[in-house]
C-alpha cells in the first residue's frame, strides 16, 4: 500500500464548476501535510499547506482529517489555467529524517 | 525569480557517456534532494543530503552518485548513461522544519540514445 494515495483521475470538469480531490496518508505520525501543482512537463510547485484548522488561499480550500488520514483540496469556479496535476504530500513523522512523501497525483482539466 | 537552479535543461547523450547533472541553490538551504520522473509517472526520490559531506540513498535504487562539497551545490553523475536512464530529474531543497515544503528546480529532461 502507498504512503499517500490519490486517485489519478483525470477530472474533466468545465469551467466554473467546483472540484474537490482527497488523498489519504498510511502513516499516524505524519505532522504536516501541503498541496503541490504541477504542470506538464514542468516542476511541482507549492500550492498550499494543509493545517488541521484547514485553511482557505483564494478559490482554493485545504481539509486536513487526522483522524481519518485524509486530506483534501476543494477548487472553487474553476479556471481553464487551473488544469494541472495536483500532489498529495506528506512529511515522514516515522524517523527524524522529515522527508515529504509524494502522492501520484490527480489530473484536472477544465473545459470551456 | 529561481532560487534553485539546474542545468542542462535537457540533454541528449550516447549510451555509455559519463554525464553530471547540475544544481545549485541560492537559498542557503541544508537539505538538498533528487527525484526521478518519467512523463505521467510518481516522483521517486533516488538521493538526499543533509548538509555538506552527507548523502544518502533514497526509496528509488539508482545508478546515480551524488556529492555535497559545499551548501549551494548537489550534483548529479552517471559514470556511464544507458537508455534505461531516460527520465526527468528533479532537484529541490528545503530548509528544513515541520512546516516548511521543498522547493524544486526546473528538471532536467535526459535523454539516452
Amino acid at each position: 500500500r502507498k504512503e499517500v494515495e490519490q486517485d489519478p483521475g483525470p477530472f474533466n470538469v468545465p469551467e466554473g464548476a467546483t472540484v474537490a480531490f482527497n488523498c489519504t496518508y498510511s502513516n499516524s505520525a505524519s505532522q504536516s501535510f501541503f498541496w503541490y501543482r504541477q504542470d506538464c512537463r514542468k516542476e511541482p510547485k507549492l500550492l498550499m499547506s494543509v493545517y488541521s484548522s484547514g485553511n482557505e488561499d483564494g478559490r482554493f480550500t485545504a481539509q486536513l482529517n487526522r483522524a481519518s488520514q485524509y486530506i483534501s483540496l476543494l477548487i472553487r469556479d474553476s479556471k481553464l489555467s487551473d488544469s494541472a496535476t495536483y500532489l498529495c504530500v506528506a512529511r515522514d513523522g516515522s524517523s527524524n529524517t522529515g522527508k515529504l512523501i509524494f502522492g501520484q497525483g490527480t489530473t484536472l482539466q477544465v473545459k470551456p | 525569480e529561481a532560487d534553485i537552479y539546474q542545468t542542462p535543461r535537457y540533454l541528449v547523450i550516447g549510451t555509455g557517456k559519463k554525464i553530471t547533472l547540475e544544481c545549485s541553490q541560492t537559498m542557503g538551504h541544508d537539505k538538498m534532494y533528487w527525484y526521478q520522473q518519467d512523463p505521467g509517472m510518481e516522483l521517486h526520490l533516488i538521493h538526499y543530503s543533509y548538509g555538506v559531506n552527507s548523502t544518502e540513498k533514497g526509496d528509488l535504487s539508482s545508478e546515480s552518485t551524488v556529492s555535497r562539497i559545499r551548501t549551494e551545490h548537489f550534483p548529479l553523475t552517471l559514470e556511464s548513461a544507458r537508455p534505461s536512464h531516460t527520465s526527468q530529474y528533479l532537484c529541490a531543497s528545503s530548509v528544513g522544519g515541520l512546516n516548511y515544503g521543498y522547493t524544486f528546480g526546473s528538471g532536467t529532461r535526459l535523454t539516452v540514445v
